[in-house]
């Protein structure tokens, strides 16, 4: 079974600066997908960001990317440029593609983070 | 697209009650999850169905708990009869297919069970 593990349980930044929040996996599977979800006040789970396992570039979103270690089983999430509405909860989370059916998200524990004015 | 739709957004009941949330997923949509949000065990996986037939529910913790998806735009999440360690916040999901595979979720509802 796959684990997702978020060893930070909270963080906060400062408005306008840079914050990375980690993440690390444990499977066997060689081709999956890794998400990251955001979690705001009011409760909405809202996508940040994808990457695919098989390809080597990391994704990035506009303030949003991720560094992506295959290697390592680890994806972390780097903000830039915070702002105040990126106070949230941000879950990793992983999915193996299955052939004939839906795939299965696995969440890690969570991350709040809070942007500080 | 208006996205993932669920009601009630609150509910509160009392013990021993029936409980029913509603899930409409996003047109076009083929596979519909259920989660259970709670701070002690996380999200939870708890059915998903694809094309309106259920795939897994191994994530179902009771039998007091039952799912349905009678068409394509429409789901139930039935709890009967409800107690107070159901409080939790049940999202549902709904993706595209399968080649997709990314769930976008819904606002939630909030149960309290007294």
């Amino acid at each position: 079974a796959q684990t997702v593990t978020q060893s930070q349980p909270e963080m906060s930044v400062q408005e306008a600066e840079t914050v990375t929040l980690s993440c690390t996996y444990d499977t066997s599977e060689n081709n999956y997908y890794l998400f990251w979800y955001k979690q705001p006040p009011s409760r909405q789970m809202i996508l940040v960001i994808r990457q695919e396992a098989y390809k080597q570039q990391n994704a990035t979103e506009n303030r949003f990317s991720v560094n992506f270690q295959k290697a390592a089983k680890s994806f972390s999430l780097k903000i830039s440029d915070s702002q105040l509405g990126d106070t949230a909860m941000y879950f990793c989370a992983f999915m193996k593609p299955q052939e004939t059916s839906g795939s299965r998200l696995t969440f890690g524990e969570g991350t709040q983070l809070t942007v500080n004015p | 697209d208006a996205g993932v739709i669920q009601s009630p957004r609150h509910e509160v009941t009392e013990m021993g009650q029936e409980v029913t949330l509603r899930c409409k997923p996003i047109s076009g949509h083929d596979y519909l999850f259920w989660y259970r949000q709670t701070m002690m065990r996380g999200l939870e996986l708890l059915i998903y169905f694809n094309n309106n037939v259920p795939i897994d529910d191994s994530g179902m913790p009771e039998d007091r708990f039952s799912a349905k998806m009678p068409n394509a735009s429409f789901s139930t999440l039935k709890i009967q009869p409800s107690e107070p360690r159901d409080s939790a916040v049940y999202f549902c999901a709904s993706s595209l297919d399968r080649f997709t595979d990314t769930q976008y979720f819904g606002p939630g509802t909030r149960l309290t069970v007294l």
